[in-house]
């Protein structure tokens, strides 16, 4: 069990430029999780995967942020013309089920944005 | 809506005394309860949960919470600090309903252990 993976761990953009995050989740875990967390506030829920199929986006993700998971595997946040509020750390997380069924989703360490 | 309250953004203990970090939920279903540990620029670890069963849960570390749902409460305490304690706690929510595929985490504490 190697843990969720996600790089790059930190970013420094400029505002305007497009980044992308890859997160690697736990091999046998079918849900993947987005996350924003800013300083001194706890993780924001942004989106969700079961498989490939996004099955809810929070009000948060904007037209900008685009989420991807093909083939169920590994997935992709990419935020087209960053913003200096879109500064914040990108948290990936993944389950081997539902939340709604007590499992647990485990964390990845985080890609930090940083837009200037 | 659900949502989560963590008293107190910052906490001060001493090494060796007892750690008391506070959370009240507001949920209109019994909800599943976690407590995460974050360290400096990593990812969140889960402490503990609960979902059914036994209210007072045992987690990693020597920390335990008690789930009190006439206080809406799942305080988390530790009966000695360490210094390696020293992190960001997060407490958070889910509910045990379909099409509920997120949780909702409170804002916070940070836990400073004094020498």
């Amino acid at each position: 069990d190697t843990g969720v993976s996600q790089n790059p761990r930190h970013k420094i953009t400029k505002r305007g430029q497009n980044v992308t995050f890859r997160c690697d989740p736990i091999s046998e875990h079918n849900r993947l999780y987005w996350y924003r967390q800013t300083l001194g506030q706890g993780p924001e829920f942004l989106t969700y995967f079961q498989n490939e199929a996004q099955l809810e986006k929070s009000r948060l993700l904007s037209d900008r942020f685009s989420a991807e998971r093909p083939k169920g595997s590994f997935s992709t946040l990419e935020i087209q013309r960053t913003e200096q509020g879109d500064s914040a750390m990108y948290l990936c997380a993944s389950s081997p089920g539902q939340p709604s069924s007590g499992n647990t989703i485990y964390f990845g360490e985080g890609s930090w944005l940083t837009v200037v | 809506a659900q949502s989560v309250t963590q008293l107190g953004s910052h906490v001060s203990v001493s090494e060796g005394a007892l750690v008391l970090l506070r959370c009240n939920y507001s949920s209109s279903v019994p909800p599943y309860l976690f407590w995460y540990v974050q360290y400096p620029n990593q990812g969140l670890q889960l402490l503990l949960k609960y979902t059914t069963g036994a209210t007072l849960v045992k987690g990693i570390n020597g920390f335990e919470a008690e789930f009190k749902k006439s206080e809406t409460s799942f305080h988390l305490t530790k009966p000695s600090a360490h210094m390696s304690d020293a992190a960001e706690y997060f407490c958070a929510v889910s509910l045990p309903t379909s099409g509920t595929y997120k949780y909702i985490f409170g804002t916070g504490t940070r836990l400073k252990v004094l020498a």
